[in-house]
């Protein structure tokens, strides 16, 4: 079974809307985090945002919030007032584990954002 | 300060040839990794070192080899490459991901390998 899965292969959004990447997980470990990366056309992988599975809180990194539904085992990606530059392949991943045996991250196999003016 | 480089950015080898790539890191990171990236199948992990001379292996480990003799540098060999190894392929490295850090991995600019 998929550890990550992301269920939207394409989303179109207009700028300046909002749009929702969906991700849900698989795990029987009670502490992991779930991560969002953004990778460009330029081909390199950035860090967006961060969920701990103790965090009471929904985690927000400017325009970036993560919909965390710990019952549902989602980890929605939620970009405000989407830009241009927003187009891109968004991955969501997973680590399991508290320590350095779930060191490594699983990844989803992505959605394709296009952003169009 | 340049984060996570890799070497080379491109490579194409032919079926039975080796090779070496390289990463290095300047982030004084313990925690280093491989993966390969497919179309359509996201990223997978190869290897990864959690110390100076440790390695472990991931979700796809079979014909590759790593190495971690210094702490800065992590080096992903193929000794006999086969057309199923054509990927492009990402170093990362992180801090200890022991709770409550975050530990996110920060990727090099990744190599894209082909093998005909």
């Amino acid at each position: 079974a998929q550890k990550i899965t992301q269920t939207q292969p394409g989303m179109f959004v207009q700028e300046k809307e909002a749009v929702t990447l969906d991700c849900t997980y698989d795990t029987s470990d009670p502490s992991y985090g779930l991560f969002w990366y953004k990778q460009p056309s330029s081909g390199e992988m950035i860090f967006l945002i961060y969920q701990g599975s103790y965090d009471q809180q929904n985690a927000t990194e400017g325009r970036y919030s993560l919909n965390f539904q710990k019952a549902r085992k989602s980890a929605n990606l939620v970009i405000s007032a989407s830009q241009l530059g927003d187009s891109a392949m968004y991955f969501c991943a997973m680590r399991e584990g508290p320590g350095q045996a779930g060191t490594a991250l699983i990844f989803g196999k992505g959605t394709t954002l296009s952003v169009s003016s | 300060n340049a984060g996570v480089t890799q070497t080379p950015k491109f490579r194409v080898l032919k079926t039975g040839q080796s090779m070496t790539l390289l990463c290095a890191q300047d982030m004084n990171h313990e925690y280093m990794y491989w993966y390969r990236q497919d179309p359509g199948m996201g990223l997978r992990l190869i290897h990864y070192s959690v110390g100076e001379g440790t390695t472990a292996k991931g979700e796809v480990p079979d014909g590759y080899n790593v190495s971690r003799l210094k702490k800065q540098n992590f080096l992903l060999g193929l000794e006999s490459a086969a057309p199923s190894q054509t990927s492009v392929y990402f170093c990362a490295s992180s801090y200890s991901p022991v709770a409550p850090a975050v530990g996110e991995q920060y990727f090099g600019p990744g190599t894209r390998l082909t093998v005909t």
